[in-house]
């Protein structure tokens, strides 16, 4: 039963640095999103993909790269973090035939100093 | 291009009162979904409520139901009977229905509306 599963939930980064945030899924979801919450701004579409092998730049894509190489993995890389990508992200699948809902992770807090 | 707006930073409504959030959107596609989510302080996503452009109903669950006005693209969220519990984030979304497998898909949120239900 676990669905959509972020980690890690919590990173610190100093600026420069790198970092991959796995997104796993177990519902056989052809679709996977990214998005950064910050305050007064929503929910913002980094990258999505329609299925394995696929990526799509969503509304703020610079900055990040995004992989799909297998259907239940979706990876969002920072190359050179920077203070402006302190963020919450989040992950979120969905089933392209039955698409009515979209399914989230937990978050993942991330703080780049 | 794919727009939501949800205009209402704010809103205040008392318990037991209905409340309406107001969701509008822009798009040229004839097919799409509405979502409407609630985030409580606690951080997770909830789905609430989905509407389908060609349902000519619009959709009820529970407490939650939808305002689907299709010509004036908006997509209100009502809450019936208002409860403390209801005190939250409510984020509007819109999602391209492709016709076509590998294209559309993508999946965007208005800027949220943050409620707060007074006891």
């Amino acid at each position: 039963n676990a669905g959509v599963t972020q980690t890690p939930k919590f990173r610190v980064l100093k600026t420069g640095q790198s970092m991959t945030l796995l997104c796993a899924q177990d519902m056989n979801h052809e679709y996977m999103y990214w998005y950064r919450q910050d305050p007064g701004m929503g929910l913002r579409l980094i990258h999505y993909s329609v299925g394995e092998g696929t990526t799509a730049k969503g509304e703020v894509p610079d900055g990040y790269n995004v992989s799909r190489l297998k259907k239940q993995n979706f990876l969002l890389g920072l190359e050179s973090a920077a203070p402006s990508q302190t963020s919450v992200y989040f992950c979120a699948s969905s089933n392209r035939a039955d698409s009515t809902e979209a399914f989230f992770g937990q978050g993942t807090r991330l703080t780049v100093v | 291009a794919q727009k939501i707006t949800q205009t209402q930073p704010g809103m205040f409504v008392q318990e037991k009162e209905a409340v309406t959030l107001d969701c509008t959107y822009d798009t040229s596609d004839q097919s799409y979904g509405l979502f409407w989510y609630k985030q409580p302080s606690s951080g997770e996503m909830i789905f609430l409520i989905y509407q389908g452009s060609y349902d000519e109903q619009n959709a009820t669950e529970g407490r939650y139901s939808l305002n689907f006005q299709k010509a004036r693209k908006s997509a209100n969220l009502v809450i019936s009977a208002s409860q403390l519990g209801d005190s939250a984030m409510y984020f509007c979304a819109m999602r391209e229905m492709p016709a076509v497998y590998n294209q559309g898909g993508k999946l965007i949120f208005g800027q949220g509306t943050e409620l707060s239900v007074k006891p």
